[in-house]
C-alpha cells in the first residue's frame, strides 16, 4: 500500500534559519507528491506539488524535488519567517486518487 | 465564496446521537473527498465521489458512517449512533477532476466533539 513518512517534530527555529523537513514514501504506480500546510486556526492549504520524477515544486520560498531514486520529497526553505510557523504535511496521491498523508511536522519560528 | 465550504464549523453532541456534516465543493469540481483528522490517527481518507460513478467507500471505519452526494455537488456525511472515538475534525476536499495529479482543495473542516 501507499505510505508517507516524514520527520517528527516539533521543530523550533530562529527567524532567517534554514528549514528542511524530510519526507519519504512508498507507493504503487507513479504517484504525485504534495506538501500541504496548516497555519494555526486555519484549514489545510496546498503549498506545492510535483507530479513526476525530477520535478521541482515551489511556492512562497519553499521548494521540494521529486526524487524517485531515493523515494523522497524533502521540503526546504532558505530563510524562514515567523509567519511560516505551521504544521506541514507531506502527501502522495496514486492510482486510487486518495491522498495518503504523513503524520505532520510542527514548525515554530521564533523572532 | 470560491473555496470549499463546510458546515457546521463546530458540533458538540451526546454519545448515541446522529450527526450530519455538510460540504459544498468548489463550483465545477467533479471530485469530492472526505477525510478525518484525529489525534493519534493523523489524516485518514474516508470516502470519494467522482461524478455519477459509484463512490469509493473503502475508508469508512464502520457501517455507522455513510455519505451521499446529491446532484453532483453538495455532499453530506452522516454518522449514526455516535461514539466518543468519532471525535475528530472532518475535512472535505474537492478537485477539478479525478486524477493523481489533481490538487485537492480543502475546506476548514467540522470539529466534532462527542460527549
Amino acid at each position: 500500500g501507499n505510505s508517507v513518512t516524514q520527520m517528527e517534530g516539533p521543530v523550533t527555529l530562529s527567524e532567517e534559519a534554514f528549514l528542511t523537513i524530510n519526507c519519504t514514501y512508498t507507493a504503487t504506480g507513479y504517484p504525485s507528491l504534495f506538501w500541504y500546510v496548516q497555519y494555526p486556526g486555519e484549514g489545510l492549504q496546498l503549498l506545492l506539488k510535483a507530479t513526476k520524477a525530477d520535478d521541482k515544486g515551489s511556492n512562497k520560498g519553499f521548494e521540494a524535488t521529486y526524487r524517485k531514486e531515493t523515494t523522497s520529497f524533502h521540503l526546504e526553505k532558505g530563510s524562514v519567517q515567523v509567519s511560516d510557523s505551521a504544521v506541514y504535511f507531506c502527501a502522495l496521491c496514486s492510482n486510487d486518487y486518495k491522498l495518503s498523508f504523513g503524520a505532520g511536522t510542527t514548525v515554530t519560528v521564533r523572532a | 465564496g470560491a473555496g470549499v465550504s463546510q458546515s457546521p464549523s463546530n458540533k458538540v453532541t451526546e454519545k448515541g446521537k446522529d450527526v450530519e456534516l455538510r460540504c459544498d465543493p468548489i463550483s465545477g469540481h467533479t471530485a469530492l473527498y472526505w477525510y478525518r483528522q484525529s489525534l493519534g490517527q493523523g489524516l485518514e481518507f474516508l470516502i470519494y465521489f467522482q461524478g455519477n460513478s459509484a463512490p469509493d467507500k473503502s475508508g469508512l471505519p464502520s457501517d455507522r458512517f455513510s455519505a451521499e452526494r446529491t446532484g453532483g455537488s453538495v455532499s453530506t456525511l452522516t454518522i449514526q449512533r455516535t461514539q466518543q472515538e468519532d471525535s475528530a475534525v472532518y475535512l472535505c476536499a474537492s478537485s477539478l477532476r479525478q486524477g493523481a495529479q489533481q490538487p485537492q482543495h480543502f475546506g476548514d473542516g467540522t470539529r466534532l466533539s462527542i460527549l
